[in-house]
């Protein structure tokens, strides 16, 4: 297996600007979650999916985050507008239900919001 | 409220120097605790799950070991591509798949 997809891998972008980030999880692999990593923070949950449902959104930091997951194959994070302070890497990961819930991570995303 | 803690931040070693990381939890009901490393520029990669106490799980040189409060990972003999920052995190009942993850620890390991 290819394992957790994420593009792109690195996004430059300026303040106010949309942010599109995108995942494509493990197949058959049945939820999926968004991180954010930073130095100051560590590792924080922002949302989570099972079977293309949201679950759980508490971890979002405000209304300029939204995420989406049309199919079990695809899941999106978007950041409107874009504020320095969003800079960090952006983690997707996948696990299945039917397993031991191990979440398998992506690359990640390093974000930088000038 | 759950919660997991590490120590120590950080933690410098000499090849072949063996030691312990500490990963506490305070958690409603634990459905499973989960080591992972992960490497600079990386995503944090899976190691162990271990679900009871008493439970052990090992892997060349890492050793994880659970109690009712707490687990260890012990890095027996490491060798410079142990060093890695080191996750654990919870999973606690009723909660849909979610992992409470700790800080960390980094570890380097010299020559």
């Amino acid at each position: 297996d290819a394992g957790v997809i994420q593009s792109p891998r690195h996004e430059v972008t300026e303040m106010g600007q949309e942010v599109t980030l995108r995942c494509k999880p493990i197949s058959g692999h049945n939820s999926l979650f968004w991180y954010r990593q930073t130095m100051m923070r560590g590792l924080e949950l922002l949302i989570y999916f099972n079977n293309n449902v949201p679950i759980d959104d508490s971890g979002m930091p405000e209304d300029r985050f939204s995420a989406k997951m049309p199919n079990a194959s695809f899941s999106t994070l978007k950041i409107q507008p874009s504020e320095p302070r969003d800079s960090a890497v952006y983690f997707c990961a996948s696990s299945s239900t039917s397993g031991g819930h191990e979440q398998y991570f992506g690359p990640g995303t390093r974000l930088t919001v000038t | 409220e759950d919660q997991v803690t590490q120590s120590p931040e950080a933690l410098r070693l000499q090849e072949g120097e063996s030691s312990s990381l500490n990963c506490s939890y305070t958690v409603s009901g634990l459905r499973g605790l989960f080591w992972y490393r992960q490497d600079p520029g990386k995503g944090p990669e899976f190691l162990f799950t271990l679900y009871s106490a008493g439970e052990e799980k090992e892997k060349e040189r890492l050793k994880a070991t659970l109690t009712k409060k707490e687990s260890f990972l012990h890095i027996t003999a490491p060798k410079p591509e142990d060093s890695a920052t080191y996750l654990c995190a919870v999973r606690a009942t009723d909660s849909w798949g979610k992992l409470q993850f700790g800080a960390g620890t980094q570890v380097v390991v010299t020559p």
